[in-house]
This record gives C-alpha cells, structure tokens and sequence, in this order.
C-alpha cells in the first residue's frame, strides 16, 4: 500500500543547531514530495516541493530538502535553527498515477533557547 | 491575491445538528481539497473537487458527509447529524488545475467545529 511515514513525532533542538526531520514513503514511479509546515492555530504553508527536478531542492526560511530515490526518503533539514521554526512539519507524498494524496502524522519541532 | 479563504473560523453544534463549512479558493484556482485534522493526529484527505465534479472523494466518510464545488460560489462541506468525533479542524486547499494531484496546493486557514 502507498505510505509515507515520518519517523519522529517529536524533536526538540537548540537555537543555533541543525534540524532534521525525516520522512519515508513506500517506493512508487515519481511520486511528488512535498514539505508544508504548520505553526499554530494558522493554516498550512508550503515549503518546498519535489517534482523530478534537482533532487535537492531549497525552500523558504531556510530548509531544504534531498530527494533519496535509493532510500525513498525526503529528509527536510535547515543548518541552523530558529525560535520562529517552532511548528508542526507534514511530509506529504502525490502519487499521480492513481491521483492520491497522502500526508505523515507530523513531527512537531521544538526549538530550545 | 487574496490566500484560500474559509468560515466560518470557529464553529459550534450540537449533537445532530448540521454543520456547513465554506471554501473560497484562490482566484482562479479550480480545484478544491479538504483535509480533516483530528486532535493530535495528522493531515487526512477526505475529498478532491473540481467545479461541479468530485474527483476523488475516497476519504470520505460513507454517512453524513457531503461536499460540492458549484459553478458559481464557494466550495461547501456538509456534516449532517453531527457527533463528538466530528470535532476537528477541517482545512481546505485549493490549487490551479493543470489536471496533475501533483499541483502545488494552498491552504486556507481551517475552520474549527467543536461539537458539543
């Protein structure tokens, strides 16, 4: 069955250091990737997308992606964290063969001070 | 470009009520999701519409919920006879069209219904 999983439902950093947040989705033929980010009570927001180009691909606020076809994972990083990236971060999978939309359960990132 | 638009914001009913939730897409999208988020849970899909058609509506419910895209206006979720499991915040998005589901979509801001 098509699938994407994110590994962490929690992660918790300091200011200043790396985020990783990782995502895997079962393997299919091109699926489209994509990184939204929630902070709260707010509407989701893009970040950045996959959709066959570059395999590492740069969105806003500083995060970026690489798309892992080997290892079907879309691990969303940023070098340096911020107070402000403090949301809920969903790993989304479009497999356009059969039109379908599966998003992960989230990860919810803490920055601390 | 005003973003996807949605309301009410905040919603409230009682157990078998009806509860009807509006989407105003960006302008000139034509297609329409919606998306339910349960507490502490994640993103579901539940349906795909474009103007007077539902594409896929394979997340939906089987009773009680309903949802249209009409030519003119916004796109509508319906829940009749409203239970607690309702309770959620139902998101919806919209993108252009291309006919791709790989369209960049856009999110309005939710709306949440608490059922009491």
């Amino acid at each position: 069955a098509q699938s994407v999983t994110q590994l962490d439902s929690h992660v918790s950093v300091s200011e200043g250091t790396p985020v990783l947040l990782r995502c895997n989705y079962s393997s299919s033929y091109s699926p489209s990737l994509f990184w939204y980010v929630q902070h709260p009570n707010k509407g989701l927001q893009l970040l950045l997308k996959y959709t066959s180009a570059a395999t590492l691909v740069k969105g806003i606020n500083g995060f970026e992606a690489e798309f892992k076809k080997s290892e079907t994972s879309f691990h969303l990083t940023k070098p340096s964290a911020h107070m402000s990236d403090a949301a809920e971060y969903f790993c989304v999978v479009v497999y356009s063969s059969a039109s379908k939309i599966i998003f992960g359960s989230g990860t919810r990132l803490s920055i601390r001070p | 470009n005003a973003g996807v638009m949605q309301n009410p914001r905040h919603l409230v009913r009682r157990r078998g009520q009806e509860a009807r939730l509006r989407c105003s897409p960006m302008k000139g999208h034509s297609h329409v999701y919606w998306y339910r988020q349960l507490p502490e849970e994640g993103l579901k899909f539940m349906v795909y519409l474009q103007k007077e058609n539902i594409i896929d509506e394979s997340g939906m419910p089987k009773e009680r919920f309903s949802a249209e895209f009409p030519k003119e206006g916004p796109s509508i979720l319906r829940i009749q006879q409203v239970v607690r499991g309702d309770s959620a915040a139902y998101f919806c998005a919209s993108s252009p069209g291309s006919g791709r589901a790989a369209d960049t979509q856009y999110f309005g801001p939710g709306t949440r219904l608490t059922v009491l």
